[in-house]
């Protein structure tokens, strides 16, 4: 089973507001969270990562924040924008007979109010 | 323009028969991933290679197969024995650090 997954599958929120997309995760031994964004018949691309000895880092208009003690993770993108509609995943590191791979979550779909 | 190139676009099946969807990156990264996506589902790990002329399964390799003679591809077939091969299919690659790059993607549908 899935051991990352997305608090909601849907999130619409109104252009110009701030946006939290939540992720739970089940793996106290996984080091690094990343996040990122998929548009419509398009590959994911890299938003931002953060490594667990941090609780937050911070990039162009998105914010992550990593809870360890309830095992939670969050993007923050600040003054949404249409061009941030999108589905957007949460993936942890997790090792795999001795070689890293990532694991997904179903993700969450970010939808933009005019 | 560095990259990772999948082909084709899009893809058609036919009962009974075998289809190969090709991934090649140029970004000189030892690891290549194999990862399934079906609609409204995250991605799922089908096969991935840390180096050359070696490769593991994933969590759903049965009805697929891969190769990777070549530091630069990594091909999937997609064999008669995957029942239900509907899906978006993603090729990823990793350098040194923990970031996956993606391909654009290949849509299979079967006819």
């Amino acid at each position: 089973g899935e051991s990352v997954g997305l608090h909601l599958p849907t999130l619409s929120v109104q252009e110009g507001d701030n946006s939290i997309i939540n992720c739970a995760y089940s793996n106290s031994a996984s080091d690094y969270f990343i996040w990122y964004k998929q548009e419509s018949g398009k590959g994911p691309q890299f938003i931002i990562d953060i490594r667990s000895n941090m609780d937050k880092r911070q990039g162009q208009r998105v914010t992550v924040l990593l809870n360890k003690t309830v095992k939670h993770l969050s993007l923050q993108i600040a003054a949404t924008q249409p061009g941030d509609s999108a589905v957007y995943f949460c993936a942890e590191n997790i090792q795999r007979g001795g070689a890293d791979g990532l694991t997904f979550g179903k993700g969450t779909h970010l939808i933009i109010q005019p | 323009d560095g990259g990772i190139t999948q082909s084709p676009k899009y893809l058609f099946r036919k009962e009974g028969q075998n289809v190969t969807l090709s991934c090649e990156q140029n970004l000189n990264h030892d690891a290549m991933y194999w990862y399934r996506q079906d609609p409204g589902q995250g991605l799922r790990l089908i096969y991935y290679s840390q180096i050359v002329n070696d490769f593991q399964k994933g969590d759903i390799a049965e009805g697929y197969s891969v190769s990777r003679e070549k530091k630069e591809s990594f091909p999937l077939t997609v064999t008669s024995a995957q029942k239900n091969p509907t899906a978006f299919y993603l090729c990823a690659s990793r350098g040194n650090f923990e970031k996956l790059f993606f391909g654009s993607g290949t849509q299979l549908s079967v006819l």
